[in-house]
């Protein structure tokens, strides 16, 4: 089966850093995906993850381990344009199958 | 350079009608999917096609048809539209394989759909 747990909302304040969780248990696994959706808008891509360890983009690092099925995203130097919901999905064996969390919505407040 | 274009943005439907929804992407990609999103719920994948004239299941395919006649475009058809059918659906484009970079997906912008 496949089934990916987020938590569903969390609160952070401008400046601060921020961790966003994800778990995942799937039938296949070949890379872990990060996209934003502001409110109203469409999912953006973040950052991908195809080994263990951290991946580094700017203010945005995302981790994984695969023996636990788990990565985060770290969100650094928070600011009011980062509200928005984080989406984790899991990449199956072959390109088209992903299989998408429920997502997380941050807010930042001043 | 648009990107994915998708087609209404907003629609309202009586229960039992009929409506396409069209996705246009203009990136060659190989790979086009259509998903639904709900509250609480994530995007769930209802058909997407790996290219021109190929089309599959997703997880939720029941009550939705699709085509894909050209590389450029998805179609998603809803035959008779039910109350459960009310949600947002986005189409994304990729250009597939096996290359997790290949994998990233674009969407468009959404069709916000209410049943009635």
């Amino acid at each position: 089966g496949q089934n990916i747990d987020q938590p569903t909302e969390m609160t952070a304040t401008e400046g601060a850093i921020v961790q966003i969780n994800c778990t995942y248990q799937t039938s296949g696994f070949n890379g872990l995906f990060w996209y934003q959706q502001h409110a109203g808008e469409a999912p953006t891509f973040l950052s991908y993850n195809v080994l263990d360890g951290l991946e580094e983009k700017g203010r945005f690092s995302s981790f994984l381990s695969r023996s636990k099925g788990y990565s985060y995203l770290l969100l650094k130097e928070l600011q009011m344009k980062d509200s928005a919901s984080y989406l984790c999905a899991v990449m199956g064996n072959y390109g088209q199958n992903f299989v998408f969390g429920p997502g997380t919505r941050l807010s930042v407040l001043p | 350079n648009a990107g994915v274009t998708q087609t209404p943005k907003f629609r309202v439907l009586k229960t039992g009608q009929s409506m396409t929804l069209l996705c246009a992407q203009d990136m060659n990609h190989e790979y086009m999917y259509w998903y639904r999103q709900d509250p609480g719920m994530g995007l769930r994948l209802i058909h997407y096609s790996v290219g021109e004239g190929t089309t599959a299941k997703g997880e939720v395919p029941d009550g939705y048809n699709v085509s894909r006649l050209k590389k450029q475009n998805f179609l998603l058809g809803l035959e008779s539209a039910a109350p459960s059918q009310t949600s947002v659906y986005f189409c994304a484009s990729s250009y597939g394989g096996l290359a997790q970079s290949k994998n990233i997906q674009y969407f468009g912008a959404g069709t916000r759909l209410s049943v009635l």
